[in-house]
């Protein structure tokens, strides 16, 4: 079956633009995960959403970066006013996280970003 | 979540057995050892999880110790596209937990 989709592939930005990344998950997968990796550096976490609870927010680096999943599927990744250290590789994971069961999450293959 | 200790690189023989040790001596109870790979420029790719009983599946096997402080991955017949980061992460088991992931081992397989 399909797996997680994002979009765009590259994202070449000047500094200061907004720009929006986004993810679409496994079908039927309820929770949502943001990732980040910067050159030569291993994976950070930035957020996730589970169902309909309150987004986990504890991994954002600043007040520009903000995120929104519609309708528990899609989800959008919005960086404002972008840095050049905002450059990186931002990663999507998908898992169906029902309670009970073992974790597994499904990883897209990235947004390359860079930011000029 | 614990933390993990991997060693930063290693290297392999194509057609041996690649063993990629974890060191997670502050793993919890309910915490499983889960496996992924990243190959470059890719997104990560689970491998293995396991709680306390050795794994395995059609990618590798996983050995976890009888005090579960560490684990091993192997990867039976390496092959130049095993080339990859491993991480060795441990994680709780019940519902959506954000992944943790250190340094991870750098696993070159050589022709």
């Amino acid at each position: 079956g399909a797996g997680v989709s994002q979009s765009p592939s590259n994202k070449v930005t000047e500094k200061g633009k907004d720009v929006e990344l986004r993810c679409d998950p496994i079908s039927g997968h309820t929770a949502l995960y943001w990732y980040r990796q910067s050159l030569g550096q291993g994976l950070e976490f930035l957020i996730y959403f589970q169902g309909n609870s309150a987004p986990d927010k504890s991994g954002l680096p600043s007040d520009r970066f903000s995120a929104e999943r519609t309708g528990g599927s899609v989800s959008t990744l919005t960086i404002q006013r972008t840095q050049q250290e905002d450059s990186a590789v931002y990663l999507c994971a998908s898992s169906l996280a029902f309670w009970g069961s073992r974790e597994t999450q499904y990883f897209g293959p990235g947004t390359r970003l860079l930011v000029l | 979540d614990a933390k993990t200790t991997q060693p930063t690189s290693m290297d392999c023989a194509e057609g041996r057995a690649a063993n990629l040790p974890c060191n997670h001596s502050t793993i919890s109870g309910n915490e499983y050892v889960y496996w992924y790979r990243q190959i470059h420029s890719q997104g990560p790719q689970y491998i293995i999880h396991g709680l306390k009983n050795n794994e395995t599946n059609e990618m590798a096997s996983l050995i976890i110790t009888e005090d579960r402080k560490s684990s091993t991955l192997i990867l039976p017949h390496a092959t130049l596209r095993d080339t990859a980061v491993y991480y060795c992460i441990a994680q709780h088991s019940q519902g959506a937990q954000k992944l943790v992931f250190g340094q991870g081992t750098r696993l070159t397989i050589n022709p």
